[in-house]
């Protein structure tokens, strides 16, 4: 059975850094991109970007270019999102989702975690 | 950027059949997935490429997508349908997916 597992519940002061991670089992790691999605609080869903664990290929959308990270460890079928300078407007909850090559959609989506930014 | 618009709530009576909307230029030529969203809990695809879906989603979801409007239907809907629901496609220019600002469903 496939899993998604993401790392727990964060609380940050704005200005440090971060890294959030997201654990696959049940399927190849590499045979399926993980993408990020942000929600903030009471709101929708929104694309973050994709990572390709074959070679570490990254794509993101606009409005997070240059504030995250997506990465990858094939070694250990590990995703991560990182920043290296945190604001309060970063306060969400982060998920992982699984999309196959040739798919355009998430079929697993890990259980989330909440980030939370405050001074 | 492809913008993806979705009415913010809709409500029904037990039973009955719920349609949320999806609408984008030219909708129709894209694939549109579906996602139900329960309250405090990650979400789940229902249906996908407009009108699969996968396996363990009741019947009672199916999807349909015509020219500027993509629709979920959900028949002889449950209390436990009360979610917010996501349509989302593949933009192809960009690479990037793209969700509409999500539908609450209220089972009355």
């Amino acid at each position: 059975e496939v899993h998604l597992v993401q790392s727990g519940a964060e609380v940050k002061k704005p200005g440090e850094s971060l890294r959030i991670s997201c654990k696959a089992s049940g399927y190849s790691f590499t045979s399926h991109w993980i993408s990020w999605v942000r929600q903030m609080p009471g709101k929708g869903l929104e694309w973050m970007g994709k990572i390709d664990p074959r070679d570490s290929y990254t794509n993101y959308s606009p409005s997070f270019q240059g504030h995250v990270t997506i990465s990858a460890d094939k070694s250990i079928s590990t995703a991560y999102l990182q920043w290296s300078s945190l604001r309060a407007s970063d306060t969400a909850i982060y998920y992982c989702a699984r999309r196959e090559y040739n798919k355009n959609y998430g079929d697993n989506w890990g259980q989330g975690t909440l980030v939370t930014v405050s001074s | 950027s492809y913008v993806l618009t979705q009415p913010p709530s809709v409500s029904v009576a037990p039973g009955q059949t719920a349609s949320i909307t999806c609408g984008g230029d030219h909708i129709g030529s894209k694939n549109v997935h579906w996602y139900q969203q329960r309250p405090g809990q990650a979400p789940v695809l229902v249906v996908f490429d407009d009108s699969d879906r996968p396996s363990g989603i009741p019947e009672r979801f199916s999807g349909s997508n015509f020219v500027d409007t993509a629709t979920l239907t959900i028949n002889r809907v449950e209390a436990g349908d009360e979610a917010a629901y996501y349509c989302q496609v593949w933009d192809a220019h960009s690479d990037h997916w793209v969700f509409g600002g999500g539908t609450k469903l209220t089972v009355l």
